[in-house]
């Protein structure tokens, strides 16, 4: 089954650290970018980070850049996200997400994991 | 940046019904748009990309058309299944993703 499983989730508090971890089947996981979206608990969904097939472009937006880390384990057919010097804006479910990059401009979201629930509070 | 607006934001319609949902971008983004339907407590879903083309295994009901600044998903007869919150995004900027159309039961 083509699927996406991420984990890690959970209570930090402000300042704290979090690793999500997703682990992908189903698709040759190497051959793909990846990606990490996030909703906040009732609002939209926001892009945070993108990860190339052999982790040699990534893009974060600008509310993550410096304090997250996306990486990937081709072997193990894993994507990460190293969360520190978390916020409480930061709550959100996040979700592992399979990437379709067509061009530089171009790219959307194929396949979604079920996401994983990082809340930020004292 | 590229703003991306939806209208409209929320709608109730009747099971049977046609349902148009509009998304505009502040700035040409050529076909470059895609759509997914959300479910409560769900994962989103692509259900058309490239403006237009349907996404392996969505139904016929729906379907995508516009181009530049303009798009809309149709729902051509409203099923059940189809109460959801709906996203268009693009990928030329940031936001990448539209605020959003919630559709719910008359």
């Amino acid at each position: 089954e083509v699927q996406l499983v991420e984990s890690g989730g959970g209570l930090v508090q402000p300042g704290g650290s979090l690793r999500l971890s997703c682990v992908a089947s189903g698709f040759t996981f190497s051959t793909y970018w990846m990606s990490w979206v996030r909703q906040a608990p009732g609002k939209g969904l926001d892009w945070v980070a993108n990860i190339k097939q052999d982790g040699s472009e990534i893009y974060y937006a600008d509310s993550v850049e410096g304090r997250f880390t996306i990486s990937r384990d081709n072997a193990k057919n894993s994507l990460s996200l190293q969360m520190s010097s978390l916020r409480a804006e930061d709550t959100a479910v996040y979700y592992c997400a399979k990437l379709v990059v067509v061009t530089a401009t171009y790219w959307y979201f194929d396949l979604w994991g079920r996401g994983t629930l990082v809340t930020v509070s004292s | 940046d590229i703003q991306m607006t939806q209208s409209p934001s929320s709608l109730s319609a009747s099971v049977g019904d046609r349902v148009t949902i509009t998304c505009r971008a502040s700035q040409s983004i050529s076909s470059y748009l895609n759509w997914y339907q959300q479910k409560p407590g769900k994962a989103p879903k692509l259900l058309i990309y490239a403006a237009s083309t349907l996404q392996s295994g969505v139904p016929s009901r729906f379907s995508g058309s516009g181009s530049g600044t303009d798009f809309t998903l149709t729902i051509s007869s409203l099923q059940p299944e189809d109460f959801a919150t709906y996203y268009c995004q693009q990928s030329y900027g940031h936001p990448l993703f539209g605020p959003g159309t919630k559709v719910d039961i008359k």
